[in-house]
């Protein structure tokens, strides 16, 4: 069983604010990933990290960012919160290249900006 | 463009009947084929995969069925269950998942009545 963690659940925060969405996965896996869906919408890739020190923008362009420093850890960050940010955002992570491994995925985030 | 479509939005059935959720593709690329299932409030789970040089997989109650030449691909849950009722997703890659940049769908609500 995947664990990989998301914090906050939810999120409410003002426009103009700096938010960090935490993703952790305690399975050593060395790729990980920021997918966005809006309501009702498909998912869309905005992150990727395929190891430490390494990051990659995805299909769907995005204002935020991310970094790698620990292999568990895949922080994103809005420096200024706009209410076009208002969306949920999943982590997820999966096994090693080479491998048909799917993707295991955090129980997301919901961030409104009001 | 959307590359990937789910194009009924929902879909009911009885306890016990077949459950068929369909998904279209127009990026002939695309080599490896998923569906997740995702429950309210949390991340989707992945639930069976299937690569093009397939044309069926099997995992117990579900099986996926892969036309190449259509691009399309179908889940069939026989028998459903109420625990069956959530959003299923398609998704679609190529180069496997390994690289976990996934193309999903927009999604299918089942519900499955007692």
């Amino acid at each position: 069983e995947a664990d990989i963690y998301q914090t906050p659940r939810y999120l409410v925060i003002g426009t103009g604010k700096k938010i960090t969405l935490e993703c952790s996965q305690t399975m050593g896996h060395d790729k990980m990933y920021w997918y966005q869906q809006d309501p009702g919408m498909e998912l869309h890739l905005i992150h990727y990290s395929y190891g430490v020190n390494s990051t990659e923008k995805g299909d769907l362009s995005s204002e935020s960012t991310v970094s790698r420093i620990r292999t568990e850890h895949f922080p994103l960050t809005l420096e200024s919160a706009r209410p076009s940010h208002t969306s949920q955002y999943l982590c997820a992570s999966s096994d090693r290249q080479g491998d048909n491994s799917p993707l295991h995925f955090g129980n997301g985030t919901r961030l409104t900006v009001t | 463009d959307q590359q990937v479509k789910q194009n009924s939005p929902s879909l009911s059935v009885q306890e016990g009947r077949i459950s068929i959720l369909n998904c279209d593709y127009t990026n002939s690329m695309f080599d490896y084929f998923l569906w997740y299932k995702k429950y309210p409030a949390e991340g989707p789970t992945f639930l069976i995969s299937i690569s093009s040089i397939k044309d069926k997989n099997e995992d117990g109650r579900f099986t996926v069925f892969l036309n190449k030449s259509a691009k399309h691909l179908s889940l069939h849950i026989v028998p459903s269950q109420p625990g069956d009722s959530a959003v299923y997703f398609c998704a679609a890659s190529y180069g496997g998942t390994s690289y976990g940049k996934l193309t999903f769908g927009q999604g299918t609500i089942l519900t499955v009545h007692p």
